[in-house]
């Protein structure tokens, strides 16, 4: 069972927009900045936004990111077939001294 | 630009040790934590510790307390983590990340939290079989 929640699915189809959202408590996304990766199985891993909301070089504005209070969210405008994916979200977590991962959101493009 | 290399696949039976490497490059060996992040199938990310380059210091999640230990050798620069009694749960792919920032350690405690992995090794797949 994963520190932080999310929903095991979500889908959409090409255009629409999906928010996949992200719940942890006080000491991990209360206190710190949230990180989401992109995982393609059998690829590796590949960071998709950090500090809450900000993209790496490289990364469409489609996607976007926001943080409160214990919960964060994640969203995807103007849903791709390449978007299909898993997506995890990360925080650093005070009581673990390291980093908590979501148990994964599969994102399927209907 | 940095790079983590791991090593290959490993097959091993329940109850053995299994020992993945992984050397970075592009960077200063010891100027980056070291973390390792499994992947089960069906699974999802899941951390279990880091290791500090430069002292040897490690610090592990807690579902792998006693059975997984994490070294160094600073004169080849490769860390390696070593999982011991594995079951057929501690199927997996392995993977080592370094942080984007270099940590800065308070009283122990990593105060560097503002941080992500920005560098991933290819994964090493561990199979347990009996």
């Amino acid at each position: 069972q994963s520190v932080l929640t999310q929903p095991p699915s979500a889908s959409a189809t090409p255009g629409q927009r999906v928010t996949i959202s992200c719940s942890g408590s006080d000491s991990n996304i209360g206190m710190n900045t949230v990180n989401w990766y992109v995982h393609v199985p059998g690829t590796t891993p590949k960071l998709l936004i950090f500090s809450n909301n900000k993209r790496p070089a490289g990364v469409s504005d489609r996607f976007s990111a926001s943080k409160s209070a214990t919960s964060a969210s994640l969203a995807i405008s103007g849903l791709q077939s390449e978007d299909e994916a898993d997506y995890y979200c990360s925080a650093w977590d005070g009581n673990v001294n390291g980093p908590v991962f979501g148990g994964g959101t599969k994102l399927t493009v209907l | 630009q940095d790079q983590l290399a791991q090593s290959g696949a490993e097959v091993k039976r329940p109850g053995a040790s299994v020992r993945v490497s992984c050397k970075p490059s592009g960077y200063t060996f010891t100027d980056y934590y070291i973390h390792w992040v499994r992947q089960a199938p069906g699974q999802g990310l899941e951390w279990m510790g880091w290791i500090n380059p430069k002292s040897g210091g490690t610090n592990f999640a807690h579902n792998f307390q006693g059975r997984v230990t994490m070294t160094r050798d600073t004169s080849i620069g490769t860390v390696y983590m070593e999982l011991s009694s594995l079951r057929s749960d501690d199927t997996a792919v392995y993977y080592c990340a370094k942080p984007s920032k270099q940590y800065t350690m308070l009283r122990g405690v990593i105060v560097t939290t503002d941080n992500w992995f920005d560098t991933w090794g290819q994964g090493t797949l561990v199979t347990v079989s009996s």
